[in-house]
């Protein structure tokens, strides 16, 4: 079965603060693909980023960056430099063969002003 | 630019009527998904259908059933709705691809209170 554990509930950090927040997954199949999604107090989802099994490149988009490492089966998710518009709900979500796609509880961000 | 549309956003029910929530999206997408959010829970699979015609239990199927009417459209029905079903429902869309995985396009939810 697969699973996605976010075990960061809730973080609070200062504005301009550099915040990371963790996911770890598990799962039997040798290609998948991980994701994360931003869910705003307004409630909609907004897709982040995929990474597909095969490419562990770190990547860098503006202020966030993320980390993909299979030996620990982790896509970690870092914001620098946060902004108060960076609070929401993070989630992170795995892939399989199957089609289906599984999400972890979440990251509660509060970016204090 | 519509994507995905469901259909009520807010609907409040008694213990043990019937509901039907409707969810279409107009970007001609074959993988289609039913969640439901929770406080602490993230969001959990209810349903999945992979093309037309084509439906598969999620994590949480239990007091559900879906109908995948044609490509655009994917309901998901309430029997007997329980006070333990009240949540936000969430339908979803993407391309189906083994090679690629296509990220969701989601819809706004609705929210669903049962007395």
């Amino acid at each position: 079965a697969q699973k996605v554990t976010q075990a960061q509930t809730e973080i609070s950090v200062v504005e301009k603060e550099d915040v990371t927040l963790d996911c770890v997954y598990e799962t039997r199949d040798t290609t998948y693909y991980l994701f994360w999604y931003k869910q705003p107090p307004s409630g909609e989802l907004v897709f982040l980023i995929r990474r597909n099994s095969f490419d562990e490149q770190n990547e860098i988009s503006g202020r966030y960056s993320w980390n993909f490492q299979k030996s620990t089966s982790s896509f970690n998710f870092t914001i620098t430099a946060s902004q108060v518009v960076d609070s929401a709900v993070y989630f992170c979500a795995l892939k399989g063969r199957d089609d289906k796609i599984i999400f972890g509880k979440g990251t509660r961000l509060h970016i204090l002003p | 630019n519509a994507g995905v549309t469901q259909t009520p956003k807010f609907q409040v029910l008694k213990t043990g009527q019937s509901m039907t929530l409707q969810c279409a999206q107009d970007m001609n997408h074959n993988s289609m998904y039913w969640y439901r959010q929770d406080p602490g829970m993230g969001l959990r699979l209810i349903y999945y259908s992979a093309s037309e015609g084509t439906t598969d239990k999620g994590e949480v199927p239990n007091g559900y059933n879906v109908s995948r009417l044609n490509k655009r459209e994917f309901s998901l029905r309430l029997e007997s709705a329980a006070p333990s079903q009240t949540s936000v429902y969430f339908c979803a869309s993407s391309e189906y691809s083994r090679t690629i995985g296509q990220p969701q396009h989601f819809g706004d939810g609705t929210r669903l209170s049962i007395l």
